[in-house]
């Protein structure tokens, strides 16, 4: 096992467009995270799965953002009508069973740029 | 409210200098585990120590130790004789039993100069 993989490592999207970002958590990790990083702060929670279910999205997830995770495998994150404001590193992570009671893992994250 | 603050943004040492990093945390919960992550320049967190808090006992691998101390909400992280190769973003983080996300600090940027 590779670890958490995210793509693409790295976009630049005209701002209005849509980009989709997808991340293969480590196999047989039932829990998947997503977490924003701009510049000079630490990462915000998004959102997170168990298994497809999505059992939590943070204020900070807009009617623009949504994820999916529809096999309880990858995920995606979609993107609409991108910002100015949402040029960050989106990370992933992923877990068997709760964080408190075992470790997370990070992906490389994606780091999108809107121009 | 739950929160983590890294009061350092920045700092710059000399090659084989020690170098404490410090993270003070908020919490009502009495049960809640302490993380730190290294944050190369390609943006993966690398996990480095989790600590919970029942556990005051401070605790040291190789060259890196970390202090937890309840009374002072801190979780410090302390780099002995640093290397050119320690220099990457330190991020402090929590997690309480209340939920399963990790809060985390704005990190602090370790420059170890040659």
């Amino acid at each position: 096992d590779t670890g958490v993989s995210q793509d693409p490592r790295h976009k630049i999207t005209k701002r209005g467009q849509n980009v989709t970002f997808r991340c293969d958590p480590i196999s047989e990790h039932n829990r998947l995270y997503w977490y924003r990083q701009t510049l000079g702060q630490g990462p915000e929670f998004l959102t997170y799965f168990q298994n497809e279910a999505q059992l939590e999205k943070s204020r900070l997830l807009s009617d623009r953002f949504s994820a999916e995770r529809p096999k309880g495998s990858f995920s995606t994150l979609e993107i609409q009508r991108t910002e100015q404001g949402d040029s960050a590193m989106y990370l992933c992570a992923s877990s068997l069973g709760q964080i408190m009671n075992t470790e997370a893992f990070f992906g490389q994250g994606t780091r999108l740029t809107v121009v | 409210a739950q929160k983590v603050t890294q009061a350092q943004t920045e700092i710059s040492v000399v090659e084989k200098e020690d170098v404490t990093l410090d993270c003070v945390y908020e919490t009502r919960d009495t049960t809640y585990y302490l993380f730190w992550y290294k944050q190369p320049p390609s943006g993966e967190l690398v996990f480095l120590i989790r600590r919970n808090s029942f556990d005051e006992q401070n605790e040291i691998s190789g060259r890196y130790s970390w202090n937890f101390q309840k009374s002072t909400s801190s979780f410090n992280f302390t780099i002995t004789a640093s290397q050119v190769v320690d220099s990457a973003v330190y991020v402090c983080a929590l997690i309480t039993n209340r939920d399963d996300k990790i809060i985390f600090g704005k990190g602090t940027r370790l420059h170890i100069l040659p």
